[in-house]
């Protein structure tokens, strides 16, 4: 079964690059679409964006100026880029697959989520 | 923006009760509605896609229904394990959003 595990630096400075990986294992990455969501504490969820397997992204407007995603299958990873951060962007940032059927989409699994915080 | 509203934000209750949260959506969803339950230290896990259909390993004592803009996720018979935060998500247009949360704690 699909697995997957967010990595990254925990802390990042305020104006820096928030820059985060996610690894897939259990099967290939290229099979499947993919979404970043982010938790602030004290707070719910923000869905971030999704990449599918043709390499098109698409992002929550809140985020579109300053995120990217990418797909780097010979690693079998997907990666996040969040620039110009400030202490708003502090979160648990999680990877999920997004699974979309005919009569809707979701997102499963999820990763365990990494904390990130912009001090 | 889709606005999601979940109530209650907390609930308190015993093993063996039946529960049920409320998700209200701002606009009609038809039944683009995913449920997720979500302990601290690891990630939301898929409970129900689609309003009402159980995710595969997920037990039959949870349930949902609704569609347009109301929305009720049902637990039968409350298990220690299920002790957590439930979110509600629409799958309907993006950007996808989530209600706020509703913690289920112990009474």
């Amino acid at each position: 079964q699909v697995q997957l595990q967010e990595s990254g630096p925990g802390l990042v400075k305020p104006s820096e690059t928030l820059s985060l990986t996610c690894t897939v294992s259990g099967d290939s990455i290229s099979r499947y679409h993919w979404s970043w969501i982010r938790q602030a504490a004290g707070k719910g969820l923000e869905w971030i964006g999704r990449i599918y397997t043709s390499g098109t992204a698409h992002y929550n407007p809140s985020l579109s100026s300053r995120v990217s995603m990418s797909v780097d299958t010979s690693k079998n990873q997907l990666s996040l880029k969040l620039r110009s951060v400030t202490a708003a962007d502090t979160a648990i940032y999680y990877c999920a697959r997004y699974y979309d059927s005919v009569e809707s989409n979701w997102l499963d699994p999820w990763g365990q989520g990494a904390q990130v915080t912009v001090s | 923006d889709i606005q999601m509203t979940q109530s209650p934000s907390s609930l308190s209750a015993s093993v063996g009760d039946r529960v049920t949260i409320t998700c209200r959506a701002s606009h009609s969803i038809r039944d683009h509605l995913n449920w997720y339950q979500w302990k601290l230290g690891a990630g939301p896990k898929l409970l129900i896609h689609a309003a009402n259909n159980l995710q595969s390993g997920v037990p039959s004592r949870f349930s949902g229904s609704g569609s347009g803009t109301d929305f009720t996720l049902s637990i039968s018979s409350l298990q220690p394990e299920d002790f957590a935060t439930y979110y509600c998500q629409q799958s309907y247009t993006t950007p996808y959003t989530f209600g706020q949360g509703t913690k289920l704690d112990i009474k």
